[in-house]
């Protein structure tokens, strides 16, 4: 089975540009959650969607958006970027049945 | 947010000794998940545990649930250089959102 896949896997942008990150969960998966990975603050939790629906939230500000397709695939978009964007992006995903997450290797984004 | 308290920060031991690391909550939780990620890639699920004393084992690793459901410990035996990398502990409250600890680093040394 293969596994969570992200893309792209690197990303520079400037301030004030937009971002959209793309994420591929497991087969069969229909949940799938999005966390920002910094030195600093660890994983912190932006978001998570089951079957299309934003079942939680973060405390993130409304720049930070997201949804999911009917294939389970889901997208996170960043508008007007800011320098303290700049993280590693993670995805993961769930069957949502079974309360384990599994991981992609993450977007790290820049932004300059 | 929910505060997981991971420790400890770092770890530098010596190759064939064992590791001891524990997150600890104020809140209750179902399920405790524990990653290991490496250098430029996302964290990778070692062990999950379900139900308050669970203890479960893969390969070298031992996990915990702890029975006030608030804690939980990872060991790892007998340590090899491959070990190196961060350890995460992760609590999911009812409603499926996950917390992370703030990562416990480990050093191998041959």
């Amino acid at each position: 089975k293969a596994g969570v896949t992200q893309t792209p896997r690197y990303l520079i942008k400037t301030r004030g540009q937009q971002v959209t990150l793309s994420c591929s969960p497991i087969s069969g998966h229909r949940s799938v959650s999005w966390y920002q990975q910094t030195p600093g603050q660890g994983l912190q939790f932006l978001f998570e969607y089951f079957s299309e629906t934003q079942r939680n939230k973060g405390n993130f500000p409304g720049r930070f958006s997201g949804r999911q397709f009917s294939n389970s695939r889901s997208e996170m978009n960043v508008s007007t970027l800011e320098l303290g964007d700049s993280a590693l992006y993670l995805c993961a995903s769930s069957s949502g049945a079974v309360n384990e997450q599994f991981f992609g290797p993450g977007t790290r984004l820049t932004v300059l | 947010g929910q505060q997981l308290n991971q420790s400890p920060q770092s770890m530098f031991i010596q190759e064939g000794e064992d590791v001891s690391m524990n997150c600890t909550s104020s809140s209750i939780f179902n399920t405790w998940l524990w990653y290991k990620q490496e250098p430029g890639e996302g964290p990778v699920l070692l062990i999950a545990l379900y139900k308050a004393g669970e203890l479960t084992s893969n390969g070298r690793l031992t996990a915990q649930f702890g029975i006030t459901r608030k804690d939980s410990f990872l060991n790892i035996s007998a340590s090899i250089p491959s070990d190196v990398g961060i350890y995460f502990c992760a609590g999911q409250l009812p409603g499926n959102q996950f917390y992370f600890g703030t990562g416990t680093s480990l050093t191998v040394i041959p």
